[in-house]
């Protein structure tokens, strides 16, 4: 079966702009998941939703990083007014159910600012 | 702080000998352990899984151990494989948290 997608798998965009970066979980996985990975490093969480709701947003660096699942399915992460700070690797995952258990990850989207 | 250390940023392996990889965490309220892999350019792929509540868990050539004490887990790949190079992160996740608190890596290279 499909796994986890991410788009775009690359994302240049200048500092200051606003980016959108799309995430279409595993069928019937109520669990989704953002991590950022900066280079040299382990996955970092940002945020948990279970369903439509945002459970657990407390690893979001700030109020420039948002993120929306409105069907309970895709999710987009939003970033407004782009750092080169933010530039990282942006993954995403999904498991059947939340709690304790395995985590299915995305290839990720590679973003960049100038 | 981090919760969770990969003390060896690297690791190289005779193909056909183990491979250990090593993992410390500090998080007592961890209760289940988990390793990933990692091709370049990929997402991480599960390998295997521990509650915490076990001290060994098998899947094929893949056998992690926890030592809850010492607050310590490893990785053994047993023989080890060309196919096997790759980053693997060791993550845990406790106590009602959803979410997964990642090592910084070791890269493994198994060597023909």
């Amino acid at each position: 079966g499909a796994g986890v997608s991410q788009t775009p798998s690359n994302k240049v965009t200048e500092k200051g702009k606003y980016v959108e970066l799309r995430c279409d979980p595993i069928s019937g996985h109520t669990a989704l998941y953002w991590y950022r990975q900066s280079l040299g490093q382990g996955p970092e969480f940002l945020i948990y939703f279970q369903g439509t709701g945002a459970a657990d947003d407390s690893g979001l660096p700030n109020d420039r990083f948002f993120a929306v699942r409105p069907e309970g399915s895709v999710s987009t992460l939003k970033i407004q007014r782009t750092e080169r700070g933010d530039s990282a690797v942006y993954l995403c995952a999904s498991s059947l159910l939340g709690g304790a258990g395995e985590q299915y990850f995305g290839p990720g989207t590679r973003l960049t600012v100038t | 702080d981090q919760q969770v250390k990969q003390n060896s940023p690297s690791l190289s392996v005779q193909e056909g000998r183990i491979s250990i990889l090593n993992c410390d965490y500090t998080n007592s309220m961890f209760d289940y352990f988990l390793w990933y892999k990692k091709y370049p350019a990929e997402g991480p792929t599960f390998l295997i899984s521990i509650s915490s509540i076990k001290d060994k868990n098998e899947d094929g050539r893949f056998t992690v151990f926890l030592n809850k004490s010492a607050k310590h887990l490893s990785l053994h790949i047993v023989p080890s494989q060309p196919g096997d190079s790759a980053v693997y992160f060791c993550a845990g996740n406790g106590a009602g948290s959803y979410q997964l608190t990642f090592g910084k890596g070791t890269k493994l290279s198994v060597i023909p």
